[in-house]
């Protein structure tokens, strides 16, 4: 059971936009800064989103983050076949056995 | 450019030892820290641990403490991941990251294969 919550699945059609949340607590998502990673099928993780809503240089601006309290959220518009992958999300627990902590992940499919 | 190579594909028996690796370049080894990260067949990611390998400083996940040795040789830009007695369960694919913080760079993963 991940300490991050997410929905295990998200689907939308192609140009239409699709929003993946990230449910946490006050010792983890409430926080800190949360990233966000796209794995590709067959790939590693690559990171998407980092500081909460901040894009590593090559992302395009499709893709943007937000977080408010204990909850985070991607939003990916104008959505193309080749965005079909996992998503997680991640950040820092600051609890007794602190640590890096994943969501479960969405599978994201473009209809 | 930042890499991270990671060593190949593994099989191994119930109850083998094993060590794979991660070489990292185009960024200073020793001032970053690089975290392990498992992928269960079909599943989500979990962080492990994670080493800075300019003084060794570990830090491992209460789900993984025990149950592997994080190290790194900071002479050689590698870090590592070593079981002494591979379980059927350890079956995954690892990946090694660097922790900027976040994880902004990944190896490719290697992927481990316990069966008898």
């Amino acid at each position: 059971q991940s300490v991050l919550t997410q929905p295990p699945s998200v689907s939308a059609a192609p140009g239409q936009k699709v929003t993946i949340s990230c449910s946490g607590s006050s010792s983890d998502i409430g926080n800190n800064f949360v990233s966000w990673y796209q794995q590709l099928p067959g790939t590693a993780p690559k990171l998407l989103i980092y500081g909460n809503n901040k894009r590593p240089s090559g992302i395009p601006d499709r893709f943007s983050g937000s977080k408010s309290g204990t909850s985070a959220t991607l939003d990916i518009t104008g959505l193309q076949t080749g965005d079909e992958a996992d998503y997680y999300c991640g950040t820092w627990d600051s609890s007794l056995s602190a640590g890096r902590v994943f969501g479960g992940g969405t599978k994201l499919t473009v209809l | 450019e930042v890499q991270l190579m990671q060593s190949g594909a593994e099989v191994k028996k119930p109850g083998e030892s094993l060590k794979i690796s991660c070489k990292a370049s185009g960024y200073s080894f020793s001032s970053y820290w690089i975290g392990w990260v498992r992928q269960m067949p079909g599943k989500g990611l979990e962080w492990m641990g994670i080493i800075y390998p300019g003084d060794s400083d570990i830090t491992y996940s209460p789900s993984f403490q025990g149950q592997v040795t994080i190290s790194a040789d900071k002479s050689i830009n590698t870090a590592y991941l070593q079981w002494s007695s591979l379980k059927a369960s350890d079956t995954a694919m690892y990946y090694c990251a660097r922790l900027l913080p976040p994880f902004d760079f990944w190896g490719q993963g290697t992927l481990v294969t316990v069966s008898s």
